[in-house]
C-alpha cells in the first residue's frame, strides 16, 4: 500500500534554532499533504494544508512565519521550525492524500518527535 | 466547524473479551467519519471510515463501527480483544475537505 515517511524520526535542538522535518510520499504522487502537531496524551491538532505548488493554508492560531510550509515537489512537504523553544516540543505528524480511480485515502507518516532543550 | 468527543479517554480490557469505544460528532453538514489506531512512538493507521452507503462498516483486524445519523455516533467495536489491541484509538471527522477534526483518543490496554 501506500507509504508516507518522515525525516528525522526524532530531533533534539537547541533553543534557538531552526529545524527542518521532511514528509515524502513514497510510491504516489500527492497534491495535498498535511501537518499535524500532537501533544503529549492529546489528540492531534491539524497545523496547516501544504499545496503543491502554492502557499499552504494555516489552521487559525498558527504561525505561518513560524511553521514555515513548503511542497516543492508532488512527493515532498518540508516543515520548518524556525527559532524553536521549548513549548514547540511536540510530536509533528504529516499525511498525505492518495488518488487511486474514485477512491482517495489519507496516509499518515510515523511522526517527528522534535524536543527542544 | 465540525468536533469530535471520545467519551472515554482510558478503556481496560481483558484478552478475548469485548470491547466498544464511543465517539460522538457534531457538525452542521454530512460527514465523513473515521477510527485510526496508533501504536505506541508510531504515527496513525486507518482501522474504517464511513463514506456513504451501509451504517455497518467493517475495517481491520476484526474491527467493525456503526454510524448512527440520529445519535451522531459513530462507535467502535470488536467482539474479542487480543493483547497486540493495546494502543490509543482515535475517532476523527472530515467534512469532505480531508481536514481531519481528532477525538482527544481512548487509550486501550488489553490484559491477560
Amino acid at each position: 500500500g501506500a507509504v508516507v515517511s518522515q525525516h528525522p524520526s526524532r530531533v533534539i535542538c537547541k533553543s534557538g534554532t531552526s529545524v527542518k522535518i521532511e514528509c515524502r510520499s513514497l510510491d504516489f504522487q500527492a497534491t495535498t499533504m498535511f501537518w499535524y502537531r500532537q501533544f503529549p496524551k492529546q489528540s492531534l491538532m491539524l497545523m496547516a494544508t501544504s499545496n503543491e505548488g502554492s502557499k499552504a493554508t494555516y489552521e487559525q492560531g498558527v504561525e505561518k512565519d513560524k511553521f514555515l510550509i513548503n511542497h516543492a515537489s508532488l512527493t515532498l512537504s518540508t516543515l520548518t521550525v524556525t527559532s524553536a523553544h521549548p513549548e514547540d516540543s511536540s510530536f509533528y505528524i504529516c499525511s498525505a492524500i492518495f488518488l487511486a480511480g474514485e477512491q482517495e485515502t489519507q496516509y499518515f507518516g510515523p511522526g517527528t518527535r522534535l524536543l527542544v532543550l | 466547524a465540525q468536533s469530535v468527543t471520545q467519551l472515554d479517554s482510558q478503556v481496560p480490557v481483558f484478552e478475548e473479551a469485548p470491547v466498544e469505544l464511543r465517539c460522538n460528532y457534531s457538525s452542521s453538514v454530512s460527514v465523513y467519519l473515521f477510527w485510526y489506531v496508533q501504536y505506541p512512538n508510531q504515527g496513525l493507521q486507518l482501522l474504517l471510515k464511513y463514506l456513504s452507503g451501509s451504517t455497518l462498516v467493517k475495517g481491520i483486524n476484526g474491527f467493525e463501527a456503526e454510524f448512527n445519523k440520529s445519535q451522531t455516533s459513530f462507535h467502535l467495536r470488536k467482539p474479542s480483544v487480543h493483547i497486540s489491541d493495546t494502543a490509543e484509538y482515535f475517532c476523527a471527522v472530515s467534512e469532505g475537505d480531508y481536514k481531519l477534526s481528532f477525538g482527544a483518543g481512548t487509550t486501550v490496554t488489553v490484559r491477560a
